[in-house]
């Protein structure tokens, strides 16, 4: 079945990096755009960035120009999301979800929490 | 950049009511709005894409509606399960910005 797995939760302290992995399975990988959104504790969603996994484009929100790079390996099907500089208000839940042709997000990860805390 | 602005922010309802939420952008974008439910400690689902666009598998009391800057998602008849958080998306340019949300409460 289609299903996007995402690597596990990742605590981390300000200053810090943090490398979010995303395996896809059940489709194509490279027919599909990949976004990335993120979610504060008790907040709303947040879109962070959209790659297209066919040559590695990339789209990224202002807000985290600079300090986020998404990625992808065509060989294992996964897309990655590395955040820099990394503040404690980048406590989050950080899901990836396939772009469907109307670029909705039609299969979300399980969601990787992140917590920055010294 | 495009703005999102959902209304209400929280609604109490009773099973078997009809229900309304709407988001307005801050300028025109065709047909350009997902839907989405969200469930405590889930990733959020699909309901409504391009505006109006049933996604497969969801209830036919889940319909969206509206074009240019103002859209709503209306549930005809909610069910137990309808209590949840909704999110409204613009997908016409990037940054692809959501609202902020609406929690829908048993009342």
């Amino acid at each position: 079945q289609v299903q996007l797995v995402q690597s596990g939760a990742e605590v981390k302290k300000p200053g810090a990096s943090v490398k979010v992995s995303c395996k896809a399975s059940g489709y194509t990988f490279t027919s599909y755009f990949m976004h990335w959104v993120r979610q504060a504790p008790g907040q709303g969603l947040e879109w962070m960035g959209i790659i297209n996994p066919t040559g590695g484009s990339t789209s990224y929100a202002q807000k985290f120009q600079g300090r986020v790079t998404m990625t992808r390996d065509t060989s294992t099907s996964t897309v990655y999301m590395d955040l820099s500089s990394l503040r404690s208000d980048d406590t989050a839940v950080y899901y990836c979800a396939r772009a469907d042709d109307s670029v909705a997000s039609d299969i979300w990860g399980q969601g990787t929490l992140v917590t920055v805390s010294s | 950049d495009i703005q999102m602005t959902q209304s209400p922010s929280s609604l109490s309802a009773s099973v078997g009511d009809r229900v309304t939420i709407t988001c307005r952008t801050s300028q025109s974008i065709s047909r350009s709005v997902n839907w989405y439910q969200q469930k405590p400690g889930n990733a959020p689902k699909v309901l409504i894409y391009s505006a109006s666009s049933l996604q497969s598998g969801v209830p036919s009391r889940f319909s969206g509606s509206g074009s240019g800057t103002t859209f709503t998602l209306t549930i005809s008849s909610l069910q137990p399960e309808d209590f949840a958080t909704y999110y409204c998306q613009q997908s016409y340019s990037t940054p692809y910005s959501f609202g902020q949300g609406t929690k829908l409460e048993i009342k």
